[in-house]
């Protein structure tokens, strides 16, 4: 498709499980991001990637929080030993490339632990 | 420590009428604004941006005022029609050039 592509778009969990939410970006968009939105909140930057590179992580709330991009292309963001607190829905965006501008988002991944 | 405040959580306004949804932000370091639309159980799509080097953008229906001296920016959305009512998300952009802040969103209806 053209869009950004997300995957599962619905999980349910048990706390202290693990969870792999994928994403794959617009075909040629170098910049990849990960954000999540929990209950009554705003999106919350989680991570950036330029190509297979993340200049800047510190956004991931614990180092349970890993992400990971291959070719340039898809991404993986990886939760260890879910807790409660990880319930949110994770969204993915990309643009052609960094700076001022326009992301394109997913419709997102939306995680429930239980 | 809320950088971007978008202090109405909800606005309800007629079709064919004005809807205009506030900003605030706290950070001198910002420098360019985003406005995004998100319908539910769908990502959030871009609808209008500002540089801080002007104080107004206009695209069709819609036009976005930045006011920095009051560190405030609003949209304005004339006529506004039903098929407007989404969640309507403020962000900005400083410091870096990848890292958007977004308030936590206006939920506009528009009654026909």
């Amino acid at each position: 498709g053209a869009g950004v592509s997300q995957s599962p778009s619905n999980k349910v969990t048990e706390k202290g499980k693990d969870v792999e939410l994928r994403c794959d970006p617009i075909s040629g968009h170098t910049a990849l991001y990960w954000y999540r939105q929990s209950l009554g909140q705003g999106l919350e930057f989680l991570i950036y990637f330029q190509g297979n590179s993340a200049p800047d992580k510190s956004g991931l709330p614990s180092d349970r929080f890993s992400a990971e991009r291959t070719g340039g292309s898809v991404s993986t963001l990886t939760i260890q030993r879910t807790q409660q607190e990880d319930s949110a829905v994770y969204l993915c965006a990309s643009s052609l490339m960094s700076g001022p501008g326009e992301l394109f988002f997913g419709e997102g991944s939306r995680l429930t632990v239980l | 420590d809320q950088q971007v405040k978008q202090n109405s959580p909800s606005l309800s306004v007629q079709e064919g009428r004005i809807s205009i949804l506030n900003c605030d932000y706290t950070n001198s370091m910002f420098d360019y604004f985003l406005w995004y639309k998100k319908y539910p159980a769908e990502g959030p799509t871009f609808l209008i941006s500002i540089s801080s080097i002007k104080d107004k953008n206009e695209d069709g229906r819609f036009t976005v005022f930045l006011n920095k001296s009051a560190k405030h920016l609003s949209l304005h959305i004339v006529p506004s029609q039903p098929g407007d009512s989404a969640v309507y998300f403020c962000a900005a952009l400083g410091g870096s050039n990848y890292k958007l802040t977004f308030g936590k969103g206006t939920l506009l209806t528009v009654n026909p």
